[in-house]
């Protein structure tokens, strides 16, 4: 079964308003959390991560919350703009694991004006 | 300029032949991983090298095998090509003992 699960494969938000990105996943040992943003045809960039140790992180716009004990952590982006518009992938990772990050299948935020 | 490198961007393939995908990143990562991304599939990772050695591997096919000639390279060599490899291979590098895991443009291969 699939490790990291986006169970919403898409989103349309208003230009202004608030995007919020779930991702749920099943193996105990993910220690590392991340958000990347990818564009059609381009490669994955990352946009923000936690270590498990932490439940918050805040960058400008972007906020990720952790949920251990629910194993699910989401991504809140304020103030949407057009250039948001993007497929948003999450991923998770355990040191344990070679450092390989397990994605989810992504989900596709389109901002309307 | 460009800190991961992958040549060539696109490469056509006949089944049964081999290539060679290359990386070289100039971020002084001293980790490197190679993914895959598969038409509706997600992003699925393959291996990852750590100071040019072998830390996972999760691609069941021989036919996968990474090379590191440099301590800044991770080349791809794959053998036996089949329609199914067809996928766009992305290599990506990170600073151990750090987690963060970052991307190349992709080496989009078909194979037909």
């Amino acid at each position: 079964g699939q490790q990291v699960k986006q169970s919403s494969p898409s989103l349309t938000v208003q230009e202004g308003g608030i995007s919020i990105l779930n991702c749920d996943y099943e193996n105990d040992m993910f220690d590392y959390f991340a958000w990347y943003k990818k564009y059609p045809d381009n490669s994955p960039t990352l946009l923000i991560s936690v270590r498990s140790n932490v439940d918050k992180r805040e960058d400008g716009r972007l906020t990720v919350f952790l949920n251990k004990s629910g194993k699910h952590f989401s991504l809140h982006i304020t103030a949407s703009q057009p250039e948001d518009t993007a497929v948003y992938l999450c991923a998770a990772g355990a040191y344990q694991g070679g450092r390989a990050l397990i994605f989810g299948t992504g989900t596709t935020v389109s901002v309307s004006p | 300029d460009p800190k991961i490198i992958q040549k060539p961007k696109y490469l056509v393939a006949v089944t049964g032949s081999e290539k060679i995908l290359i990386c070289e990143q100039y971020l002084g990562h001293n980790a490197m991983y190679w993914y895959r991304q598969s038409a509706k599939k997600p992003l699925e990772f393959m291996f990852s090298y750590s100071y040019q050695k072998l830390m996972d591997n999760q691609t069941a096919s021989s036919r996968f095998q990474p090379q590191s000639s440099k301590k800044n390279h991770l080349d791809l060599q794959i053998t036996a090509l089949k329609p199914d490899d067809s996928a766009t291979y992305f290599c990506a590098s990170s600073q151990e003992p750090l987690y963060e895991q970052y991307f190349g443009p992709g080496t989009r291969l078909t194979v037909l």
